[in-house]
């Protein structure tokens, strides 16, 4: 357990419904990634927070997508219209305080699972 | 070009082998790398760092080449826990970006 956890840890929604995730980081960690994975293949980059700012957004995020961390605490990723193609583990990680070399800590993930 | 590439294999070796896998990045400002472990439907896991003289934890020893954008991980005296995926990441710090190869899979057979 790194201390990151994400709710739910599954979610199977219809096509065309709006699904929330949650992520609570390591309480220290400013710094908190969104991450989708699909099979066979590493996590892509979706969008980065430090504290409550979020400083970056992947192409592969559209306008369907949308991040936030208010208060600089927990965050949530949320999906809307879904889409079959959305069906993947969402993964958040979170590290420190810019510091070259430290790594990140990943929460267990959300399936989401788009029927 | 992918930011980081990787065999994806499987490489399936016997109990006690040593086995080594390679990644390559494209970034030449790559500034920090790492090697995480991911078991099936579960979280990738932070294996160990990579420093540019090379580092040893136990069974593994992680090198990393600046001049060819090259870094490796070998497992020597390969256990069935080991099998998993072995994912190759590189940070761009100034963007705050990791970056993640597919990952290799890694089968120990008894």
């Amino acid at each position: 357990d790194t201390g990151v956890s994400q709710n739910p840890r599954h979610k199977i929604t219809k096509r065309g419904q709006n699904v929330t995730f949650r992520c609570d980081p390591i309480s220290e960690h400013n710094r908190l990634y969104w991450y989708r994975q699909t099979l066979g293949q590493g996590p892509e980059f979706l969008t980065y927070f430090q504290n409550e700012a979020q400083l970056e957004k992947s192409r592969l995020l559209s306008d369907r997508f949308s991040a936030e961390r208010p208060k600089g605490s927990f965050s949530t990723l949320e999906i809307q219209r879904t889409e079959q193609g959305d069906s993947a583990m969402y993964l958040c990680a979170t590290r420190r305080q810019r510091k070259t070399g430290n790594e990140q800590f990943f929460g267990p993930g959300t399936r989401l699972t788009v029927l | 070009r992918k930011e980081v590439e990787q065999d994806p294999g499987p490489f399936n070796v016997p109990e006690g082998a040593t086995v080594a896998f390679n990644c390559t990045y494209s970034n030449s400002a790559s500034q920090s790398f790492f090697w995480y472990r991911q078991d099936c439907r579960k979280e990738p896991k932070l294996l160990m760092s990579v420093y540019s003289s090379g580092n040893e934890d136990g069974r593994f020893t992680a090198q990393l080449n600046r001049a060819s954008q090259y870094i490796s991980l070998l497992i020597r005296d390969s256990k069935l826990s080991d099998s998993a995926t072995y994912l190759c990441v590189v940070n761009l710090e100034d963007f705050n970006k990791f970056y993640f190869g597919s990952g290799t899979k890694l089968n120990v057979k008894p």
